[in-house]
């Protein structure tokens, strides 16, 4: 069983208020990754870290949204602006290597009314 | 460029019966795949990953899947459904690239189970 944890649990935001969320990675994983999950179950790749260090980001990610992964503290991704179309389920996950094994946690779910 | 098709929305199989959930791929070279299950409310759990070497791949809870590449699939089959499999199952591939690896999912299937 995966041993990352998300907080919080839900996340309810007003349009144009910040949400921050956190992830505590897997004890010994140096990757750490955000995915996005709409309703529709499609999965966007957000940002990815090994250890402190951002390996690759989005377009989107780089306007509105700000991740980091300070050592020893939990990881956090920030929505600065919550937009209606942010609503979504976040999904962290870590890994050893890569992307070859992801361990996910149970995710934030983020709505924007 | 590189995807997951799932062609089927939905699956719904007896409890006790066969399953098999469809996975098609794209990708050039070979790949590494996984199927991750998603139950209400909660995250992705890892049910079973494939790298290069056997094509049968066994999983947890009696998962198994098999890769293909002639026919480009990685096809996840369980020989007895229990209603705690009702879920949404999801395939992936690993997609490599210069700054880092990241996963390539389908859109996923549900899993009904029927009494």
């Amino acid at each position: 069983n995966s041993k990352v944890i998300q907080t919080p649990r839900y996340l309810v935001k007003g349009q144009g208020q910040k949400a921050k969320m956190r992830c505590i990675p897997e004890k010994g994983h140096p990757v750490v990754f955000w995915y996005q999950q709409n309703k529709n179950n499609e999965f966007k790749f957000l940002i990815n870290f090994q250890n402190q260090e951002v390996l690759q980001q989005i377009d989107m990610t780089e306007k509105r949204f700000s991740a980091e992964c300070p050592s020893n503290s939990p990881c956090s991704l920030e929505i600065q602006s919550s937009e209606a179309g942010d609503s979504a389920l976040y999904l962290c996950a870590s890994s050893f290597r890569g992307a070859e094994t992801l361990y996910f946690g149970s995710g934030t779910r983020l709505t924007v009314l | 460029a590189q995807s997951v098709t799932q062609p089927d929305a939905r699956v719904t199989v007896s409890e006790g019966a066969s399953l098999q959930l469809r996975c098609k791929y794209s990708y050039f070279g070979t790949p590494y795949l996984f199927w991750y299950v998603q139950y209400p409310r909660q995250g992705l759990q890892l049910l079973l990953k494939y790298y290069p070497g056997d094509p049968v791949v066994q999983g947890v809870n009696g998962f198994e899947a098999e890769f293909s590449k002639s026919n480009s699939s990685f096809h996840l089959r369980k020989a007895s459904v229990h209603w705690s499999d009702w879920a949404v199952y999801f395939c992936a591939v690993s997609l490599y690239g210069s700054s880092g690896n990241k996963l390539i999912f389908g859109i996923g299937t549900l899993l009904s189970v029927k009494p």
